[in-house]
């Protein structure tokens, strides 16, 4: 079935350094979503990506999907104690058509 | 807020024992998705359905079974309770159009002791 490896697991960085977490799918994605989840709550929604090779911007992130609709990633500039969470990225796909979550990179922010 | 009802947000109960966890999703929303969040473990897709009819299935296990009402709400059962199974179950709701955003509700904690 549909996998979705997401890398790193975890990240820990100083607060300033920049942050960047990587999705890679084993199928062709239809498109690919991405969520925050903060420490004690539920998986917030963040952007969806749907063209092939497509760059979107919040602010100081930044969300890519690849040419192949495999792969994304999210890239984060001068992090901030306020980006402290797990995000996960999430894509339909495969042949029976579901949302496939990755585990998820755990980022923390030293101040 | 997300819109999406969880309840109760803890349950704490014995092994062998059966609970219910109640989710009532957006308004408008018509399709509703359970996942379990273990440490470490992610979001385990369990169940999606969709108007009333089961769409798809994850990692569900035979000791666990779902429905949606004709209110749309939406009912997870957990019997025969394991020390395993203690989790975050989250419910979530997406709207008609393909592809749509999850809408996450703020979980139930469930511990089985």
């Amino acid at each position: 079935g549909q996998q979705v490896m997401q890398i790193p697991q975890y990240q820990h960085v100083q607060e300033g350094e920049d942050f960047t977490t990587y999705c890679n799918s084993s199928t062709t994605l239809s498109n690919i979503q991405w969520y925050k989840q903060r420490p004690g709550g539920h998986p917030v929604f963040l952007i969806q990506l749907v063209k092939s090779g497509e760059v979107k911007k919040q602010k100081r992130l930044t969300f890519q999907f690849g040419e192949a609709k495999k792969n994304s990633s999210l890239h984060i500039t001068a992090t901030q104690t306020t980006d402290v969470g797990t995000y996960f990225c999430a894509g339909w796909g495969g042949s029976n058509y579901k949302l496939t979550f990755g585990k998820g990179t755990l980022l923390t922010v030293n101040p | 807020d997300s819109g999406v009802t969880q309840t109760p947000k803890h349950l704490i109960t014995a092994t062998g024992q059966r609970v219910t966890l109640r989710c009532s999703p957006r308004s408008g929303d018509l399709s509703v998705y359970w996942y379990q969040q273990s440490l470490d473990q992610g979001l385990q897709f369990l169940i999606q359905y969709y108007n009333g009819e089961e769409r798809a299935k994850g990692n569900i296990l035979e000791r666990f079974s779902a429905q949606q009402f004709p209110d749309l709400h939406s009912e997870l059962n957990l019997s025969s309770l394991e020390l395993g199974d203690s989790a975050l179950y989250f419910c979530a709701s997406s709207g008609i159009e393909r592809n749509s955003p999850l809408h996450f509700g703020n979980g139930t904690r469930l511990t089985v002791t």
